[in-house]
């Protein structure tokens, strides 16, 4: 079956904009993990959303939000673009239904702010 | 921070089984041990993951301690691909519906050479 999908692949955007990333989880995963990666920061998570609610957020600025659609696809924006936003963007997925299972991930948006 | 010990480097030969250590000496007893790798540029590829008891995959074998507070990835017959950064994490259960964060640490990266 399909993987997690992100959308877009790469982007270029100016500081000052805002940006927004797409992801499908797995058919049947309800619950979605961004990540942020950076050369500095390594891997750092973001926030995660199951069944259309936020139920964990990592320590981010209230810049960078997120969304979960009733059909598990979801989004996340970075308003206000800095340049250390530039970043590759991770989502993950998983059925969410209990702490055991595996959590996949997609292949990321690479984000450069110029 | 991340709750795992890792080295940061290691080579292995072509055909040798890799053997790659993590140590997680704080882990509480239902928190799960999970091991992902990332080739340069693409998201994470989970490889395996366990609770206490030793577990085998088509990619790799996962020891775990009987203490709990240390583990072994073993690829039983490296290859060139397999050259990436090995992440050992230990899962953060919330239950809830929550799938947890995954705090990953700096990594092992692994070179596999002919």
């Amino acid at each position: 079956k399909a993987g997690v999908t992100q959308t877009p692949r790469y982007l270029i955007k100016t500081r000052g904009q805002q940006v927004t990333l797409s992801c499908s989880p797995i058919s049947g995963h309800r619950s979605v993990s961004w990540y942020q990666q950076t050369p500095g920061q390594g891997l750092q998570f973001l926030f995660e959303y199951f069944s259309e609610t936020q139920r964990n957020k990592g320590n981010f600025p209230g810049r960078f939000s997120g969304r979960q659609f009733s059909n598990s696809r979801s989004e996340m924006n970075v308003s206000t673009l800095e340049l250390g936003d530039s970043a590759l963007y991770l989502c993950a997925s998983s059925s969410g239904q209990y702490s055991g299972n595996t959590i996949y991930f997609g292949e990321g948006s690479w984000l450069t702010v110029v | 921070d991340a709750k795992t010990t890792q080295p940061t480097s290691m080579d292995c030969a072509e055909g040798r089984a890799a053997n790659l250590p993590c140590n997680h000496s704080t882990i509480s007893g239902n928190e799960y041990v999970y091991w992902y790798r990332q080739i340069h540029s693409q998201g994470p590829q989970y490889i395996i993951h366990g609770l206490k008891n030793n577990e085998t995959n088509e990619m790799a074998s996962l020891i775990i301690t009987e203490d709990r507070k240390s583990s072994t990835l073993i690829l039983p017959h490296a290859t060139l691909r397999d050259t990436a950064v090995y992440y050992c994490i230990v899962r953060v259960a919330l239950g809830g519906g929550s799938q947890g964060n995954l705090i990953f640490g700096k990594g092992t990266k692994l070179s596999v050479k002919p």
